[in-house]
Parts: structure tokens; sequence; C-alpha cells
């Protein structure tokens, strides 16, 4: 399976500090995209980095691709309550239907 | 524009009852998708539709579970004879061309099976 894998399964911060979340996964891809979603309804894109890409930023979002150890990692800077909700990584490989989601890190940001 | 929509946004049903859950795709958008996900877990791939294309049915955990796209927009996911173990949040999610393309998500119909 080229499953992505999060890790960690939880996270605890405080408002301020940084999160850092990692994906894992096994087979070559075309892209990884992160998702989040709040209190258990429908995600949300964050971004999408290409295989051919290192490093992508989006506001107070970093994310980067190894490709040789197949994992990425979302950098959420300077978190606020807000940013308290579940991220998923989702790969996408040529030909295949459909992104593969893994089971997601719970981020919780206290004030 | 309007985003992906379902309905209901809950549904409470007893076992043995049959269910369809509705899904409003993005406009435009010629893939469809059904997502299954208990509590506390990641998303579970249920059906894929693609534009005139047989949809993948793949991940459809039992012959009780079907799914139509009608005029390659709407879709209706059915569940026959619902079980406990059905209770979850059903996600629907578009996208403009399917595959490695990024998914825009609906806010999810939560069934309970009593």
């Amino acid at each position: 399976s080229q499953q992505g894998e999060e890790d960690p399964q939880a996270l605890s911060i405080q408002e301020g500090e940084n999160a850092t979340m990692n994906c894992s996964y096994k087979t070559s891809i075309n892209n990884l995209q992160w998702y989040r979603q709040n209190s258990g309804r429908g995600l949300v894109h964050l971004i999408l980095i290409r295989s051919n890409e290192r490093e992508k930023h989006s506001g107070r979002l970093r994310v980067t691709l190894d490709t040789s150890k197949k994992s990425s990692s979302l950098l959420i800077t300077a978190s606020r309550a807000a940013d308290t909700a579940s991220y998923f990584c989702a790969t996408a490989v040529q030909g295949y239907s459909t992104l593969t989601f893994g089971k997601g890190t719970m981020l919780l940001v206290s004030p | 524009g309007a985003g992906v929509s379902q309905s209901p946004s809950n549904k409470v049903t007893e076992k043995g009852k049959d269910v369809e859950l509705r899904c409003d795709p993005i406009s435009g958008h010629t893939a469809l998708y059904w997502y299954r996900q208990s509590l506390g877990q990641g998303l579970e791939f249920l059906i894929y539709f693609q534009g005139n294309s047989a949809p993948d049915k793949s991940g459809l955990p039992s012959d009780r579970f079907s799914a139509e796209r009608t005029g390659g927009s709407v879709s209706t996911l059915t569940i026959q004879r619902t079980q406990q173990e059905d209770s979850a949040v059903y996600l629907c999610a578009s996208s403009q061309a399917g595959g490695i393309d990024t998914q825009y998500f609906g806010p999810g119909t939560r069934l309970t099976v009593l």
C-alpha cells in the first residue's frame, strides 16, 4: 500500500509554539497534499507539494518533501488556538484514481 | 463559488432501515468521491466517479452499499439494511480532474444507526 502515515498521532502545544507533523509513505508519488479537519467534519486542503519540489510555504505553513526518504513534514509556526484540528497527509500517484489519506495527527493548541 | 454540499448533515436511523445520503459537487468538477470516517479514524475510500466512466467501486465494504451519480453531477450514496457498524461520518469530495488533483470536501453527513 502507498498509504501515508502521520507521526505523531497526537500533539499538544501552547499558543505561540511551532508544531511539526511528519508523514511517511511507501511508493513513488506525483504529489503530496496536506489537509486539515476541524471537529470531524469536512477536510480543507492546505497545501500541495510536487515530487520535484523540496519545500513550499503558505502563510504560517511550511511543507518539506524528501523523496529519497519518502517523507514529508508540515510545520505550523507561531501556532494559535484556532489551529487545533486533525491534520492529514494524502499521497497522489499517477494512474491511481484517488488520493490515499493517512490516519492523521490530532493537534491541540492551548491558549 | 459554491463548495461541495451534502445532505442531510445528520441522520439517525434504526438498524435494518435504508438510508440515502446526497452530495452536490462543485459545478464543473468531473470527479466525485465518497469516503467514510469512523470516530477518530482516517478516511476510508468508498467509491469514485470520473466523468462518464464506470465508477471505481473497489472501496465499498459490502453489497449493502451502492452509489449513483446522475447527469455527471449530484450523487447519492445508499446504504441498505443499515447496521450499527455503519455509524460514521460520510464525506463527499469533488475535484476538477480526479486522480492526483486536489479534492474539495463537503461538510459530511453524520450517520447514527441505533
